[in-house]
């Protein structure tokens, strides 16, 4: 599975748009990125996961390069309990249930 | 649906001592993984399983065992603790779907462990 970079930390006001940015430059053509949050040491909690085209739930939007080396999770209307860590993982098809997690990015947003 | 419940929450043990941590998941999934977690670090996978009878280690395997003889539970047994154990641990489920397409887990609440 390709490596993720992510900020280790980020702000955002509260009702704002949240941007939060992933690197995977060594990503290959059949694996998929994926998003989960971890909200205080809660169990991970799955949002999105996109391959190529553009993503949107009733969670957040995920856009991806065209290249596909980088993404961008959006969570429209950021709100307090949108406070937690957000990992970015790329994941093939073969790596079955496999989840590698990284360090994630620390979003905080504030009133 | 319950989901993927874990017990204990909380579990302190002494150095040497063994124990079992469950984990249960009433959706019918054929994978289930378990995670450990270290302050302030990500999930890092010690054992998963892609179905019932079949296990394989993940990054982290030392000092861990796991078995699968029903597709609801993966219990996780550690067989002499050491301090390094002391962590969080997760356990997650998740369903294949058809080729083409992938799919999301759904982790437990969290056992966290203690090893004094």
């Amino acid at each position: 599975d390709a490596k993720t970079t992510q900020p280790p930390s980020m702000d955002c006001a509260e009702g704002r748009a949240a941007n939060l940015p992933c690197n995977h430059s060594t990503i290959s053509g059949n694996e998929y990125v994926y998003w989960y949050r971890q909200i205080h040491s809660q169990g991970p909690q799955y949002i999105i996961h996109g391959l190529k085209n553009n993503e949107t739930n009733e969670m957040a939007s995920l856009i991806i390069t065209e290249d596909r080396k980088s993404s961008t999770l959006i969570l429209p209307h950021a709100t307090l309990r949108d406070t937690a860590v957000y990992y970015c993982i790329v994941r093939g098809e073969t790596s079955g249930s496999r989840l590698t997690f990284g360090e994630g990015t620390q979003l905080t947003v504030n009133p | 649906n319950a989901g993927v419940t874990q017990t204990p929450k909380f579990q302190v043990l002494k150095t040497g001592q063994s124990m079992t941590l469950q984990c249960a998941q009433d959706m019918n999934h054929e994978y289930m993984s378990w995670y450990r977690q270290d302050p302030g670090m990500g999930l890092r996978l010690i054992h998963y399983s892609v179905g019932a009878g079949i296990t394989d280690q993940g990054e982290v395997p030392n000092g861990y065992n796991v078995s699968r003889s029903t597709t609801e539970d993966f219990p996780l047994r550690l067989l002499s603790a050491a301090p390094s154990q002391t962590s969080v641990y997760f356990c997650a489920s998740s369903s294949p779907r058809r080729r083409g397409t992938s799919y999301e887990q759904y982790f437990g609440p969290g056992t966290r462990l203690t090893v004094t």
